[in-house]
This record gives structure tokens, sequence and C-alpha cells, in this order.
């Protein structure tokens, strides 16, 4: 069974910092890799998606990696903002059946951006 | 173009009742899927539709079904609730052309359904 772990559970930085999410799954047969973001009682907002034949994806400040062979990704933020507090979440798309499965999510980064 | 829209937004039902969660997804989109968010469990998925047939599901009791319609347009309901059944049911939409595993997964705002 996949499982999707993420780290750290919370982290609170000031304004302006670079940092890293970190995500880890158990089962390499993956479709692709996805990061959103979620903001308190919101829906899910996509930011990246990596397929498996890809390396890393880019967008404006955010950069996801994905590591297959390692089974993890990271997800860059450059120069942080307020406006980038909400909760990471990490979500996998595995091979099912011939075709694709669900996402399976880890449980997220609750990231806080101090002004 | 308008995104996924829920409805209802927020849901008080009773222990034992039944309740239909219905799901709009963006024009074009065939698939739509279903996830489950609680604190103690996270996303779990639910069920997944693409032209009117149920491709995936999750690891759910028969008592939460689904169905889709020729519009896209999918409903969710769930029998006999239970106070563990209170969570944020969110629906997700894609093109979903034959490669269905490439394409990226939009989310709906999701609807708040608390059990008493």
């Amino acid at each position: 069974k996949q499982e999707v772990t993420q780290i750290p559970a919370a982290l609170s930085v000031p304004e302006g910092e670079n940092l890293v999410l970190n995500c880890s799954f158990t089962d390499s047969a993956i479709y692709n890799l996805q990061w959103f973001r979620q903001d308190p009682g919101k829906g899910l907002t996509s930011l990246l998606l990596i397929q498996s034949s890809q390396r890393e994806q880019t967008s404006g400040r955010l950069n996801a990696s994905l590591d297959k062979s390692s089974g993890r990704s990271t997800l860059y933020i450059a120069a942080s903002q307020p406006g980038d507090s909400a909760t990471y979440l990490c979500a996998v798309r595995l091979y099912s059946g011939g075709g694709a499965d669900g996402l399976t999510f880890g449980k997220g980064t609750h990231l806080i951006i101090q002004p | 173009k308008a995104g996924v829209t829920q409805t209802p937004r927020y849901l008080i039902k009773t222990r034992g009742q039944q309740v239909t969660l219905s799901c709009s997804p963006i024009s074009g989109h065939r698939s739509v899927s279903w996830y489950q968010q609680t604190p103690g469990q996270g996303l779990q998925f639910l069920f997944e539709y693409f032209s009117e047939t149920q491709r995936n599901k999750g690891n759910f009791p028969g008592r939460f079904s689904g169905r889709q319609f020729s519009n896209s347009r999918s409903e969710m309901n769930v029998s006999t609730l239970e106070l563990g059944d209170s969570a944020l049911y969110l629906c997700a939409s894609s093109p979903s052309g034959i490669h269905a595993g490439t394409d990226t997964q939009y989310f709906g705002p999701g609807t708040r359904l608390t059990v008493l």
C-alpha cells in the first residue's frame, strides 16, 4: 500500500527566506506527483505536477523536484511571502489495473510565513 | 472558465440519515473524483468516474456510492450516516483522455458535512 510522508508537519519562518518542503513515498510505480496548497476552509489549489518521466517543474518562485528511484520529492519556495502561508500537500498517482488510481496524499506541511 | 463547483457547501445531518452531494466539473472535463478529508486520516480517495462509469474505488464501505451523468456532473451518496462521516468532501475534475494519469486534478471548494 502506497504511503506518502511529509516532513516537517509544521514550519514557521520569517518573510524572505527560501525554504524546502519534503515528501517521500513508498511505491515508485507512480504516474505522477502533484503539489497542492490548501488555505483554511478551502479546497485544494494545484501548484505543480511532475510526470514520472520528469525530474523537476518550475512555476514562478516554486520549484518541485522528483527522484522516483529514492521515492522523494521536494518543493522549494524562494523568497517566501506572508501570502504563501497555507498547508502544502503532496500527492502521488499510482498505476492501477492498466490505468491510473486515485491520488494518495500526505498529511501536509502547515507553513506560516511571519511578516 | 468556471471552476469546479460543489453544492451544498455546508450540511448538517443526524446519524442514520442519508445525504447526497453534488459536483459540477470544469466544462469539458470528463473525469470526476471524490475525496474525504478529516483531521485524523487526512485526504482519502473515495472513487473516480469517467464517462458515467466508475473507474477506480478507494477503501470505503458500500455506504458510500456515486454516479456520473452524461453531462459529467457527479453525485455522491452516503447512506446510514455515522458520526465518523463528518468531514470535508472534495470533488476534483480533470480532462482525462486516454492517458488518465497525466492530468492535473482541479479541486472544488468542498462540502462540509457534519453528522450529529
